[in-house]
């Protein structure tokens, strides 16, 4: 069956210390892999979106890279503001290709 | 500029009622979605529809039912409201199953169900 598996489920850093956060799949026929952040009360806010093995993004102090099997988003320097979490999904190719298939998140807490 | 907005944001009803969620979007995209997110915020995929037509329905009691009227809006019916249906209802929005698709949130319905 597949299934996208985030870890670790909270991460608390102090403001300045850099970490990652892992999305791993086991899906055949990966069409994209998307990076969404959301925030307490609100919908999911799109980040990124993924391709292919090697290919990387960035946007501020975010930055997502992925593999044949798992995606990091790195998070150089948090800020209190970057406080979220952090949801990764998959969306197939053939019958599939119109859904996104969710991780449960990454809740991610930033110390000043 | 609401891109995707869902009303109403908050519904609190009693178990065995009827009830209505609405989503617009105004992005000009032909497809659209409703995700459920339960108490742990997983976020689930329920139903999509493209140009109107609906192409995915994942095993959801036909207690729901969701209506497309045109392109730009996509409502979710509920019947026989039941416990279990509490949670949070995000509808979504894209141009159409390309690679260059993403998805946009509206901000979420809040259901509880007494």
């Amino acid at each position: 069956e597949d299934q996208v598996t985030q870890s670790p489920e909270a991460l608390r850093l102090q403001e300045g210390e850099s970490s990652s956060l892992n999305c791993s799949y086991t899906v055949s026929g990966l069409r994209g892999l998307f990076w969404y952040r959301q925030d307490p009360g609100k919908g999911p806010e799109f980040l990124f979106t993924l391709y292919s093995a090697g290919e990387e993004k960035e946007k501020e102090r975010l930055k997502a890279t992925l593999t044949k099997k798992e995606s990091f988003l790195h998070i150089t320097a948090p800020k209190p503001e970057d406080s979220a979490t952090y949801l990764c999904a998959v969306r197939l190719s053939g019958a599939g290709s119109y859904q996104l298939t969710f991780g449960k998140g990454t809740k991610l807490s930033v110390i000043p | 500029d609401t891109a995707v907005s869902q009303t109403p944001k908050y519904l609190v009803t009693q178990m065995g009622n009827d009830k209505s969620i609405k989503c617009e979007q105004n992005l000009g995209h032909d497809t659209m979605y409703w995700y459920k997110q339960d108490s742990k915020k997983f976020l689930k995929i329920m139903f999509s529809y493209n140009n109107k037509e609906l192409i995915i329905n994942e095993t959801v009691p036909n207690r729901f039912s969701p209506k497309s009227p045109d392109k730009a809006h996509l409502n979710l019916h509920i019947n026989s409201l039941e416990l279990g249906d509490s949670a949070v209802y995000f509808c979504a929005s894209s141009q159409g199953g390309g690679l260059q698709e993403t998805q946009y949130f509206g901000p979420g319905t809040r259901l509880l169900v007494l």
